[in-house]
């Protein structure tokens, strides 16, 4: 069945970076565009962006470009996402999710990085 | 960008009740393939978040039945019958119509 398998909660110093990884199984990880969404009890749900993993493109929600960058490994069937010069507004549970391009639903989620950031 | 509000950010519902739950888009969600955009999702604690409907009234697959999704234009709804233990929990509206896709405020659905 198809997983999404995240990287544990990071505790992190405001200035400095982070890099999440969602790990794919149960399917063919370059057949499906994955998605980033934070969620913070304030905010809610937000999304960050989407790459392709076939061809790495990206599309961000110009909120979050310059704060998350979003890589693939496609020999791990990895994605990543980077958050840069975190402040404590980046506090938040991250969350990747599979795109079905047919029907564009998020149709598998991660469980979810939560990320704490403080000095 | 495009703005969703459910208007209940909490909504109390008794085991074998109909709930509910309403989702206004400040545009159309409706594209010219003649298909809404719109999916809703259900988040419980401990568990990973699920997709429910899509295009306003799929379900996906292995969703019970009274999971019923409905409406057009810019309202929407998510109804629920005969409510179960299982159904408590965070439910969101999202639109992929247009980028950056907005997800709704949210609603819990709580036990009386």
């Amino acid at each position: 069945q198809v997983q999404l398998q995240q990287s544990g909660a990071e505790l992190v110093k405001p200035g400095t970076s982070v890099k999440l990884s969602c790990k794919a199984s149960g399917y063919t990880f370059t057949s499906n565009h994955m998605n980033w969404i934070k969620q913070t009890t304030g905010q809610g749900l937000e999304w960050i962006g989407i790459i392709n993993p076939g061809s790495g493109g990206t599309s961000y929600n110009v909120k979050f470009k310059g704060k998350a960058t979003l890589t693939v490994d496609k020999s791990s069937s990895t994605a990543f996402m980077q958050l840069s010069s975190l402040t404590p507004e980046d506090s938040a549970v991250y969350y990747c999710a599979r795109l079905l391009q047919s029907s564009y639903v998020m149709d598998a989620w991660g469980q979810g990085a939560s990320v704490t950031v403080s000095s | 960008q495009i703005t969703l509000t459910q208007q209940a950010e909490s909504l109390w519902v008794s085991p074998g009740e109909k709930v509910s739950i309403t989702c206004r888009a400040s545009q159309s969600l409706l594209y010219t393939d003649g298909k809404h955009y719109l999916s809703w999702y259900q988040q419980r604690p401990g568990q990973t978040t699920k997709a429910l409907i899509y295009h306003a009234s799929i379900r996906t697959d292995g969703v019970p039945t009274r999971f019923i999704g409905s409406g057009s234009g810019t309202e929407f709804t998510l109804s629920i019958e005969d409510v179960q233990p299982e159904d408590i929990a965070l439910y969101y509206c999202l639109q992929t119509l247009k980028k950056p896709w907005t997800f709704g405020g949210g609603t819990k659905l709580e036990l009386k």
